[in-house]
């Protein structure tokens, strides 16, 4: 079945480091990706998207790598801020052309 | 543009109250969806819709009725509130289902006592 899980619940990062977030998917076949950020109490809010034609693709500050060989997607950010502390969500599309999420992994970060 | 407009923001029912949460937006996008949102369970599909008159049922949609009239409305009503209802909702558009980000609400925090 299709599902999308993350390999870390928690990251905490000193304030100027880069941060990794890693999520692994199920679903070979899933053509479209991206990466939500939610701050409490908020709604998920859109960082980046990647197709599967792809496996890179670069916005500001954020990086989305994508590995289809191993179906594993990371998001990477650059120089963290405190203002990036929240829970981060991966999601791949789903058969309705809803999105299928994971659990989040919670990004807390160090001044 | 407001984007995605949910609301309430906060509501508690008593078990068996029935009432609707209201969605709204004005990017004239033609897939909405509804989520609900649940600690460690990360946000799950209740109903969708891929265009005014159409809808469909998602992951988890007993208990929850939708209806799309229009093309900016995605009502959610809950027919009899139950406990296990208790969640944060979250209603959700996007221009292209499945393919282009889609755009959230702020949330509704709904307890059901």
């Amino acid at each position: 079945g299709e599902s999308v899980g993350l390999h870390l619940p928690t990251l905490s990062v000193q304030e100027g480091d880069n941060s990794i977030i890693n999520c692994a998917y199920s679903n070979s076949a899933s053509d479209y990706f991206i990466w939500y950020k939610q701050e409490s109490g908020k709604g998920p809010q859109f960082i980046i998207d990647i197709r599967s034609n792809m496996d890179k693709r670069q916005g500001q500050r954020v990086t989305v790598l994508l590995n289809k060989t191993v179906k594993h997607l990371s998001l990477q950010i650059a120089a963290t801020q405190p203002g990036d502390s929240a829970v981060y969500f991966c999601a791949e599309r789903g058969s309705q052309g809803n999105l299928i999420f994971g659990k989040g992994t919670k990004l807390s970060v160090k001044p | 543009n407001a984007g995605v407009t949910q609301t309430p923001k906060f509501q508690v029912l008593k078990t068996g109250q029935s009432m609707t949460l209201q969605c709204a937006q004005d990017m004239n996008h033609e897939y909405m969806s509804w989520y609900r949102q649940d600690p460690g369970m990360g946000l799950r599909l209740i109903h969708y819709s891929v265009g005014a008159g159409i809808t469909d049922q998602g992951e988890v949609p007993n208990g929850y009725n939708v209806s799309r009239s229009t093309t900016e409305d995605f009502p959610l009503r809950l027919l009899s509130a139950a406990p296990s209802q208790t969640s944060v909702y979250f209603c959700a558009s996007s221009y292209e289902a499945g393919r282009t980000e889609a755009f959230f609400g702020q949330g509704t925090r709904l307890t059901v006592v």
